[in-house]
């Protein structure tokens, strides 16, 4: 069975950083794309952030690129987000997706 | 970027009706595979997103075949053909052919 188990998450001040992790079991880590969602409260979804299954290329929307960082460790099975320089406007539950798997999410949530 | 565009926003039907969800993009998710990155998922109340359909019309192993996929190109639509109690929730479809990746505004389905 996939599971995606998210932690991390929590109240963060506005130019503070937080780091996600992400761990993965029930299939072979290193054979897949991993993927980072958003959902703003009581809003819509958005994608965050992109990983190949080597770890060798990355992918941002404009809106996180260059604060954020997806990374991950396949020995590990576990994948990771970076968020730099955090905004009010990054508050949201954050989801470790893998295609068409999702985790329960974790919540961030920015605020003085 | 790809905009994704859901109509209606909410749908109110009793138990056994059908109900019908339509997705439009901005530009063709044809992509240079052959293959058509199209996806539904539904959110039900306080839950992470579940799959149902991807490239259009494949539905995931554990989804009922009261649900169904169609469409091409710019222009796709989910359908139930007759809804169930455990249906209700938000559905979005979502694009995986082009970064960024992007997903519609979501359609919320009550039951009457």
């Amino acid at each position: 069975e996939v599971q995606l188990v998210e932690s991390g998450g929590g109240l963060v001040q506005p130019g503070r950083s937080l780091k996600l992790s992400c761990v993965a079991s029930g299939f072979t880590f290193n054979n897949y794309w991993m993927t980072w969602i958003r959902q703003a409260p009581g809003k819509g979804l958005e994608w965050v952030a992109s990983i190949t299954n080597t770890g060798g290329s990355t992918y941002y929307p404009d809106s996180v690129k260059g604060r954020f960082t997806i990374s991950r460790d396949n020995a590990k099975s576990t994948l990771y987000l970076q968020m730099n320089s955090l905004r009010s406007e990054d508050t949201a539950t954050y989801y470790c997706t893998r295609d068409a798997f999702w985790g329960q999410g974790v919540m961030v949530t920015v605020s003085s | 970027d790809v905009v994704m565009t859901q109509t209606p926003v909410s749908l109110s039907l009793a138990i056994g009706q059908p109900a019908s969800i339509s997705c439009k993009s901005s530009q063709s998710l044809l992509g240079t595979s052959g293959k058509t990155f199209l996806n539904w998922i539904l959110q039900r109340p306080g839950q992470s997103p579940k799959r149902l359909i991807y490239q259009v019309s494949k539905l995931y192993s554990e989804v009922p075949d009261r649900f169904s996929g169609s469409g091409s190109e710019t222009e796709f639509t989910l359908k139930i053909s007759r809804v169930e109690a455990e249906d209700l929730g938000v559905y979005y479809c979502w694009q995986g052919t082009h970064f960024p990746l992007t997903f519609g505004s979501g359609t919320k389905l009550e039951i009457k």
